[in-house]
């Protein structure tokens, strides 16, 4: 079976320091990762999608890029972090099979900038 | 292009009594729609998903939804509620734009009552 993992759980970074989050998923290949991020008490914003290795698609300009070395990783980063940076990060993953196809959640990296 | 209205921020029910949340979407074509459940601190989990078969969809947890064109529906509902059923629920639609993508409801509150 197919399974996805987020790491870290939590995470607290000062203003400036850079950051890197890491997803990896398991039991697949090739599939479709994402990156959204999760405000409080708000719904999910797409940043990054890739269908490949090295090829990453960005949604919204940000402070934040993402790299796909590997087949299965999917990596978050920043050189500078904000206070605007906060958040909760999940990862999914879907099969490259159409858009009936359901994405499957990571248990997300909560964030917090000082 | 797709989008996701949850008409309910917040819904409170009493245990073993019934769930209705719901949502409308809006999409150029037949659509995917999606519901998913989110715990506090945790990932989002696939509730059930429509994909053109039966309009009625069950999913896990005892929780069901249906399609209904005429009214750009797809609420979701559940018989007798629990108290593990506290969550945040997400009415989600797919699009393609490259690579399958999710848009989200900004999701809604279930609060259960013992």
């Amino acid at each position: 079976s197919q399974t996805i993992h987020q790491w870290p759980a939590t995470l607290v970074q000062p203003v400036g320091s850079p950051l890197s989050l890491e997803c990896t998923v398991e039991g697949t290949s090739n599939p479709n990762l994402y990156w959204y991020r999760q405000a409080a008490g708000r719904g999910l914003q797409l940043l990054f999608y890739s269908v490949g290795i090295g090829q990453i698609s960005s949604e919204v300009p940000q402070n934040l890029s993402a790299s796909r070395p590997q087949d299965r990783q999917f990596i978050l980063s920043s050189k500078k972090l904000l206070l605007s940076d906060s958040g909760f990060y999940l990862c999914a993953w879907s099969n490259d099979r159409g858009r009936n196809q359901p994405q499957h959640f990571g248990d997300g990296t909560r964030l917090s900038i000082l | 292009a797709q989008s996701v209205t949850q008409l309910d921020s917040h819904v409170s029910v009493s245990e073993g009594t019934p769930v209705l949340l719901r949502c409308n979407y809006s999409s150029s074509y037949s659509p995917s729609l999606f519901w998913y459940v989110q715990h506090p601190n945790k990932g989002l989990q696939l509730l059930l998903k429509y994909t053109s078969a039966a309009t009625l969809v069950k999913g896990i947890n005892g929780f069901e939804a249906e399609f209904k064109k005429s009214e750009t529906s797809f609420h979701l509902t559940k018989p007798s509620a629990h108290m593990s059923d506290a969550a945040e629920y997400f009415c989600v639609v797919s699009e393609m734009r490259g690579a399958q993508k999710l848009v989200f409801g900004q999701g809604t509150r279930l609060t259960i009552n013992p």
